[in-house]
């Protein structure tokens, strides 16, 4: 089975830039994250999917955030405009039994912002 | 308090030494415990999980005291391969999410 799909790997844009993340979970899978990882930081959740709705959006800024999950499978992350404290790793996990069993996660991107 | 706490080492330990990792939860009522394994630049993948009766799985062995809501990762005869950090993570009670810690750094060394 294939896993969790992200791209890009790598993207570097200038501050005020907006930039894009693209998530493909593991197929079947009806929940999806997106989570934030700082550097020596363990990962941080930033929105949870059940299908096309999120439920839970708490730790998302918000005012430059977004996410969206059409027909509930890909997902994009957004963020507009970029910050300087925006640079980290961006991951994206997929589940089909909700986290009691753990998830598997994507390969990351790994933004920088300059 | 944060939710997860680990000691973020890093740990250095020679080839075939023991070593152990301890990791604290807030939480009282999660209910499902994992260790997860991160190599440098790469994502994080499910090590194994954490039951109430200890589970083992060749030379790691996790434990899990509830009580004292304390989870444990013993890895036995230390290879090079085994450099990595090591994520104690834990699923809060009524929430379909994983918190993390911030992780163990291992070095292994000849």
């Amino acid at each position: 089975e294939a896993g969790v799909v992200q791209s890009p790997r790598y993207k570097i844009i200038e501050k005020k830039q907006p930039v894009a993340f693209w998530c493909n979970p593991i197929s079947g899978h009806n929940t999806l994250y997106w989570y934030r990882q700082n550097l020596g930081q363990g990962p941080e959740l930033l929105i949870r999917y059940e299908n096309e709705e999120a439920v839970d959006d708490s730790q998302l800024p918000k005012d430059r955030f977004s996410a969206e999950r059409l027909k509930g499978v890909d997902s994009t992350l957004k963020i507009q405009p970029a910050e300087l404290g925006d640079s980290a790793v961006y991951l994206c996990a997929s589940s089909g039994q909700g986290a009691v069993f753990g998830y598997t996660f994507g390969s990351g991107t790994r933004l920088t912002v300059v | 308090r944060k939710e997860v706490e680990q000691d973020p080492g890093p740990f250095n330990v020679p080839e075939g030494a023991t070593v152990a990792f301890n990791c604290t939860y807030s939480n009282s009522a999660s209910q499902s415990f994992f260790w997860y394994r991160q190599d440098c630049r790469k994502e994080p993948k499910l090590l194994m999980s954490v039951y109430s009766s200890g589970n083992e799985d060749g030379r790691f062995t996790a434990q899990l005291n509830r009580a004292s809501q304390y989870i444990s990762l013993l890895i036995r005869d230390s290879k090079l391969s085994d450099s990595a950090t090591y994520l104690c993570v834990v699923n809060p009670e009524g929430f379909q999410k994983l918190v993390f810690g911030t992780g163990t750094r291992l070095l292994v060394s000849p």
